[in-house]
């Protein structure tokens, strides 16, 4: 059974960078074709997608971070990677990893997010 | 970008009742919508994909309709564990965009 685990610092100081790993058990990430997606959540807010990732690393990030989003993935390891610089209060916000599933369809596939990671909190404050 | 907008944001309900919430693109989207159920303090669990496809484990009380720009959630039956917060999410294009949230209440 797929099982993702987020790990890393749960105090970012403001103008500093944020550095967060996903952890996958029950399948390789190099033996798939899946992206890997990051995802979070300010308290008691809704959902923000911030971006996916690939073994081969090809990457999509969403617009408003693009700037400021970084990620990477380390097959040998079964670990991918978000990194988030010049944070700022704003960026507080519970983070989860995710795979990306689909269905190959003759035109775009049909893809979500499943599983999940438990999600990890990350506060901005100095 | 494109807009996710759910309704109602929140609603009351009672065990055995059939709720149907609401989720609109700002553009067609064809039926490239995912909806997910967040119980408070866990992460999101994936219901229906492609607008109408049940995911696996995820019981049949939970159906899924639409096309373009105009989507449903219906739960029926309501039981005590669904009492949590659902959202919509479209997977047509980058940036992939949430709507945001319903709240669903015990009545």
């Amino acid at each position: 059974q797929l099982h993702l685990q987020e790990s890393g610092p749960g105090l970012v100081k403001p103008s500093e960078t944020l550095s967060l790993t996903c952890s996958v058990s029950g399948a390789s990430i190099g033996d798939t074709d899946f992206y890997w997606g990051w995802i979070r959540q300010p308290p008691g807010k809704g959902l923000e997608w911030i971006g996916n990732i690939r073994k081969t690393g090809s990457t999509f990030y969403h617009s408003s971070l693009k700037s400021r989003v970084t990620m990477s993935i380390d097959t040998s390891k079964n670990q991918f990677s978000l990194n988030l610089t010049s944070v700022t209060v704003a960026d507080t916000a519970i983070y989860f990893c995710a795979r990306r599933d689909e269905i190959l369809t003759d035109f775009f596939p049909y893809n979500w997010f499943d599983p999940w990671g438990q999600g990890t909190l990350v506060t901005v404050s100095s | 970008d494109i807009q996710m907008t759910q309704s109602p944001s929140s609603l009351s309900a009672s065990v055995g009742d059939t709720v149907t919430i609401t989720c609109r693109a700002s553009q067609t989207i064809s039926n490239y919508l995912n909806w997910y159920q967040q119980i408070p303090g866990k992460a999101p669990k994936v219901l229906i994909y492609a607008a109408s496809s049940l995911q696996s484990g995820v019981p049949s009380r939970f159906s899924g309709r639409g096309s373009g720009t105009d989507f449903t959630l219906t739960i029926s039956s309501l039981q005590p564990e669904d009492f949590a917060t659902y959202y919509c999410q479209h997977s047509y294009s980058t940036p992939l965009t949430f709507g945001g949230g319903t709240k669903v209440e015990i009545k």
